[in-house]
């Protein structure tokens, strides 16, 4: 069984808009990342964030965590055309695994 | 460096054959995860190997086995395939000491059962 859900499933949205996804999660985490796949080849690491930590940007990335909520959220501002993608949360347990949620999949209009 | 490398990228299959698969890892890493996503199921841990040994396992059938050699490369096989392993399987690597790591997926095998 997968340890997140996120939302919404799918996104639709005009280039240079912002993106927003939420991930739950059901269990205690060590971290959470986010992933992005393009057209079902290999996940390609965006950003890790810690149990201990509540916010981290990376270019035009902001991820939150809330650990008392067990969710997440996802943020890309100023979306461009390369941003379309399926984006998944993963949590690591600490137990050499990472649980996916089931992704959403963003599409950016020109 | 290099990243992980996965052969074969595609394949073609039977059901009743066995298949392997092969990942490399990114040099220097130890640690070796394989995952398997279908559309229905999304993303599933398969295994993860840490010095040729399995650390933790899936919830899949001992149909599905791994093992690592004592270069970190990975080798998953599948025996007697159904045609619902018709999947991408993608495989992972990392430094493997613990704590705070990120995973660096290969391209993924695709794999078709007939």
């Amino acid at each position: 069984s997968q340890q997140g859900e996120e939302d919404p499933q799918a996104l639709s949205i005009q280039e240079g808009e912002n993106a927003t996804m939420n991930c739950s999660y059901k269990t205690s985490i060590n971290n959470l990342q986010w992933y992005r796949q393009n057209s079902g080849r290999g996940l390609v690491h965006l950003i890790l964030i810690r149990s201990n930590e509540r916010e981290k940007h990376s270019g035009r990335l902001r991820v939150t965590l809330d650990t008392s909520k067990k969710s997440s959220s996802l943020l890309i501002t100023a979306s461009r055309a390369a941003d379309t993608a399926s984006y998944f949360c993963a949590t690591d347990r600490g137990d050499y695994k990472l649980s996916f949620g089931a992704g959403t999949t963003v599409t950016v209009r020109a | 460096k290099a990243g992980v490398t996965q052969t074969p990228r595609y394949l073609i299959k039977t059901r009743g054959q066995q298949v392997t698969l092969s990942c490399s890892p990114i040099s220097g890493h130890r640690s070796v995860s394989w995952y398997q996503q279908t559309p229905g199921q999304g993303l599933q841990f398969l295994f993860e190997y840490f010095s040729e040994t399995q650390r933790n396992k899936g919830n899949f059938p001992g149909r599905f086995s791994g093992r690592q050699f004592s270069n970190s490369r990975s080798e998953m096989n599948v025996s007697t395939l159904e045609l619902g392993d018709s999947a991408l399987y993608l495989c992972a690597s990392s430094p493997g000491t613990g704590g705070k790591e990120t995973q660096y997926f290969g391209p993924g095998t695709r794999l078709l059962v007939l």
